[in-house]
């Protein structure tokens, strides 16, 4: 079945400085892809949503300047926490799906921890 | 998108059946009815989804009412390793549309 890698699985880094999370569709082109956030006991948020070769569309209240979505292939699609604060620490999920007809893969989610 | 309703928590004694409720009173025509579940720390699994009939697969049955505003998702052997988060969700057709999630049910799974 379709799979979606999703890197690092755990990251520690200081405040102040910027975090890359990528997603990669194994075998499956994905053309659209979304990103959630899941703090300790809270379901998923949706954060934003990117289209290959398009800007995100980011939901109310996400800042679209803070949380960077960068898709520019239709296999990777990347999200860059800048300036990162310890209340950015969540876990961060991306989803892929080839598009209409096809359903929704997640990634196995990062660990952001924020010190 | 419709909004779901699900128990918070339910328990269930390992090898007996699972019977998970999802409310969506206000689901369109075009709506789908999709659950998925989440092991902790884990991405969200896929499980089944349908639209008006019932669906079996693998891994679960899902029995959708006749007015289609609540659904079940039956798992009929509970194994330990299905103690996890099991949501509900409802969206437009099999489109690239988002996928909100709501609170979903916490099922244990107990030995």
């Amino acid at each position: 079945g379709a799979v979606v890698s999703q890197h690092p699985s755990r990251v520690i880094c200081k405040s102040g400085t910027s975090v890359k999370i990528e997603c990669r569709s194994l075998d499956f082109q994905a053309t659209t892809m979304f990103w959630y956030r899941q703090f300790p006991k809270q379901s998923l948020m949706l954060m934003a949503t990117s289209n290959e070769g398009s800007k995100a569309t980011y939901e109310q209240g996400v800042e679209k300047d803070k949380f960077l979505i960068n898709h520019a292939s239709l296999t990777l699609s990347t999200l860059t926490v800048t300036s990162a604060h310890p209340e950015d620490s969540s876990f961060y999920i991306c989803s892929g799906t080839q598009g209409i007809g096809y359903g929704y893969t997640f990634g196995s989610g990062t660990r952001l921890t924020v010190v | 998108d419709a909004k779901t309703t699900q128990p918070p928590s339910m328990d269930c004694a390992e090898g007996r059946a699972a019977n998970l409720p999802c409310n969506h009173s206000t689901i369109s025509g075009n709506e789908y009815v999709y659950w998925y579940r989440q092991i902790h720390s884990q991405g969200p699994q896929y499980i089944i989804h349908g639209l008006k009939n019932n669906e079996t697969n693998e891994m679960a049955s899902l029995i959708i009412t006749e007015d289609r505003k609540s659904s079940t998702l039956i798992l009929p052997h509970a194994t330990l390793r299905d103690t996890a988060v099991y949501y509900c969700i409802v969206r437009v057709g099999l489109s690239g549309n988002q996928f909100y999630f709501g609170t979903g049910t916490s099922l244990t799974v107990i030995p």
